[in-house]
């Protein structure tokens, strides 16, 4: 079965610089979440999206900002890195039409900010 | 501060004992997921428990959830070295956020 997508699986910036993250979730699921795992720590919750509208927003920085797109994938753009930003990225995808909503999560995205 | 956290932090066994992990959370859920995740890999979901719900079983998983607590167990039976992992308990809120709301993870380790 089709899982969730994740481009690129390893990136490596330097401080200051921009960084675009790529989601694309499993086929005829509606919504994308973005979450954020620092190194020991838990993944945090940044952002979703439902039918390619914002629809709970976390603990995003203002720096960051993210898009769904027509064809229901997702990026995340980062600008302005900081060597905190360093983490692996999470996306996940759900639906809606199940009777109970399950995230499926990607590989991730690991960050390098050096 | 955060909605779920875990007990123990860490946990070492051996290969064929039981292994229990605790998560205590703060609010109202929909329902509460047990994830499972190799060092620095990706989450892998293992059992979701709804909030009416006491008790679920899957292969060698076992959940409970007490909602009047605000607490929930993962029981491993028969661990086995391959289950080495950190284990996260994940709430989904009551009402209309969507997102998960991750505990603090044990990492378990099964030694051989």
């Amino acid at each position: 079965a089709a899982g969730v997508i994740q481009s690129p699986r390893h990136l490596i910036k330097e401080k200051r610089e921009t960084a675009t993250l790529k989601c694309y979730p499993i086929p005829r699921h509606d919504t994308v979440y973005w979450y954020q795992q620092g190194p020991g720590q838990d993944p945090q919750f940044l952002i979703s999206f439902y039918e390619k509208m914002q629809s709970d927003k976390g603990s995003i920085p203002d720096r960051f900002s993210a898009q769904q797109f027509s064809d229901y994938h997702s990026e995340l753009n980062m600008s302005s890195l900081e060597l905190g930003d360093s983490a692996l990225y999470f996306c996940a995808s759900s639906s809606d039409r199940g009777p109970i909503e399950t995230q499926y999560f990607g590989p991730g995205t690991r960050l390098l900010v050096l | 501060s955060q909605q779920g956290e875990e007990d123990p932090q860490a946990l070492s066994i051996q290969e064929g004992e039981n292994a229990t992990m605790n998560c205590s959370y703060k609010t109202s859920i929909n329902n509460l997921q047990w994830y499972r995740q190799n060092s620095g890999r990706g989450l892998v979901h293992l059992i979701l428990i709804r909030s009416n719900e006491r008790e679920k079983h899957s292969g060698r998983l076992r959940v409970t959830l007490d909602t009047s607590k605000k607490s929930s167990s993962l029981l491993i039976t028969a661990s086995r070295a391959a289950d080495t992992a950190s284990y996260f308990c994940a709430t989904l809120l009551s009402g209309s956020a969507r997102q998960l709301t991750f505990g603090s993870g044990t990492q378990l380790t099964v030694l051989p």
